[in-house]
């Protein structure tokens, strides 16, 4: 299969733990995305790459949170000391973006649920 | 205000008909415009893109835009319980020289027969 895929699926921690979710995007695509997305709400953006660099990460975004993309390939997203409102579906998304431009068209994978207990 | 807007439904429509889907942005420099639909319980898949004022039509989707309104629709014609779903807008928001993807709250579907 060469879609984006996420591990793991499912993750129950109690609060306070540091969780660390793992994306491996589509093989040729350069930019990679993270969002977080709760019940009855649309995808959160959190931060993206291109290649190795990180763009953008979002101002609501906490210092708990960090993300890393070493080699241009998969990224880690971590959630160090997690609270009970972090819990959500981390979705990660990879598309090809030519220079500053992107089609938009993301493909997503199947997400990271995490709940914290 | 939210960057980007839509009414969160559900949206009630019999097989058949037409449903319509709005949704409206906040940056007037945005210039792509997309709609991506999602069944419960999976990840969000892209069903329309629209780049210039007007429609764009693709099967029984149309998609709609009027940038000086700042404004994006989505007509779904002949609509059918299979299209029972959340539709969510997106648009391409420039920052830092980049454009990145922010999207709506979503607005959920339900076709009945």
């Amino acid at each position: 299969d060469t879609g984006v895929s996420q591990d793991p699926r499912h993750k129950i921690t109690k609060r306070g733990q540091n969780v660390t979710f793992r994306c491996d995007p589509i093989s040729e695509h350069n930019r990679l995305y993270w969002y977080r997305q709760t019940l009855g709400q649309g995808p959160e953006f959190l931060t993206y790459f291109q290649n190795e660099a990180q763009l953008e990460k979002s101002r609501l975004l906490s210092d708990r949170f960090s993300a890393e993309r070493p080699k241009g390939s998969f990224s880690t997203l971590e959630i160090q000391r997690t609270e009970q409102g972090d819990s959500a579906m981390y979705l990660c998304a990879s598309s090809f973006a030519s220079g500053t431009e992107n089609t938009g068209e993301l493909f997503f994978g199947e997400g990271s649920r995490l709940t914290v207990l | 205000q939210k960057e980007v807007e839509q009414n969160s439904g559900p949206l009630s429509v019999p097989e058949g008909a037409i449903a319509s889907l709005n949704c409206t942005y906040s940056d007037r420099g945005s210039q792509s415009f997309f709609w991506y639909r999602q069944y419960s319980g999976k990840s969000p898949e892209l069903i329309m893109s629209i780049y210039s004022n007007g429609d764009k039509e693709d099967g029984r989707f149309t998609a709609q835009l009027n940038k000086a309104s700042q404004y994006v629709s989505l007509l779904i014609r002949d609509s059918q319980p299979s299209d029972s779903a959340t539709y969510l807008c997106a648009v391409a928001k420039f920052s830092g020289g980049y454009n990145k993807l922010i999207f709506g709250a979503g607005t959920r579907l339900a076709v009945h027969p």
